[in-house]
């Protein structure tokens, strides 16, 4: 079955860049989102269709996708941004969302 | 602005079964762009798709739990909700409510707060 592979934790200090990445079999023939989960907090939509942003979401969040890898990218990190990040495709043989195991992103 | 909250009880026994209720606001839970999910995420760990209802009743589940689910939608009350069956200590989480806007490459756009359900004795 499909698997999405992403870095257990990322650490970047703040007003840097972040890049958390999401892996998986030739990913970039699919449609990632993003999620954004802050402790006990559900789930915020961030990225949908690999780069679109939802309303409210601030313009430092972006993504990209290509080949075997998917990026969610944090310009200029604040220490509000620090949370875990999850990617999320849709499965299409199985016909459910997959999601990837989560990053937790750390503003040093 | 769509919102979603769930309830039920927090406390469940092993072998008994598992029932929760989201109710939906702000929004029509018979949009023919969207459906309604429920994910959970056990304490420390990731988020797990349980299953989903369409406005017309059609349900769609993890395989993983296909045989302990059932899903079902009050669209006159505006809510849908979630039973799983033979509970066990393993189905400890944080349960979540969500609408999924179906485009091919579905995306969950609105979330409720979530919800812990324990199961112990």
């Amino acid at each position: 079955s499909y698997m999405l592979t992403q870095p257990p934790s990322v650490s970047v200090a703040p007003g840097l860049t972040a890049r958390i990445t999401c892996g998986g079999n030739n990913i970039g023939s699919k449609r990632v989102h993003w999620y954004q989960q802050k402790p006990g907090q559900a789930p915020i939509l961030v990225i949908y269709y690999d780069s679109d942003r939802p309303s409210g979401i601030p313009e430092r969040f972006s993504g990209s996708n290509s080949g075997n890898t998917a990026t969610l990218t944090i310009s200029r990190v604040e220490a509000g941004d620090e949370a875990d990040y999850y990617c999320q495709v849709w499965d299409l043989i199985g016909d459910h969302p997959l999601f990837g195991g989560g990053t937790k992103l750390a503003v040093l | 602005q769509v919102q979603l909250q769930e309830s039920g009880p927090g406390l469940v026994k092993p072998s008994q079964t598992l029932s929760l209720t989201c109710t939906v606001s702000g929004g029509s839970i018979s949009s023919g762009s969207h459906y309604w999910n429920w994910i959970r995420q056990p304490a420390g760990k990731g988020l797990e798709w349980i299953g989903r209802i369409y406005t017309n009743g059609h349900t769609n589940y993890n395989p993983s739990l296909k045989s302990r689910v059932t899903l079902s939608l009050d669209t006159s009350n505006s809510r849908f909700s979630l039973r799983l069956y033979s509970v066990t200590a393993a189905d400890t989480a944080v349960y979540f409510c969500a609408r999924a806007y179906s485009s091919g490459w579905d995306y969950f756009d609105y979330w409720g707060p979530g919800t812990l359900v324990t199961v112990s004795s």
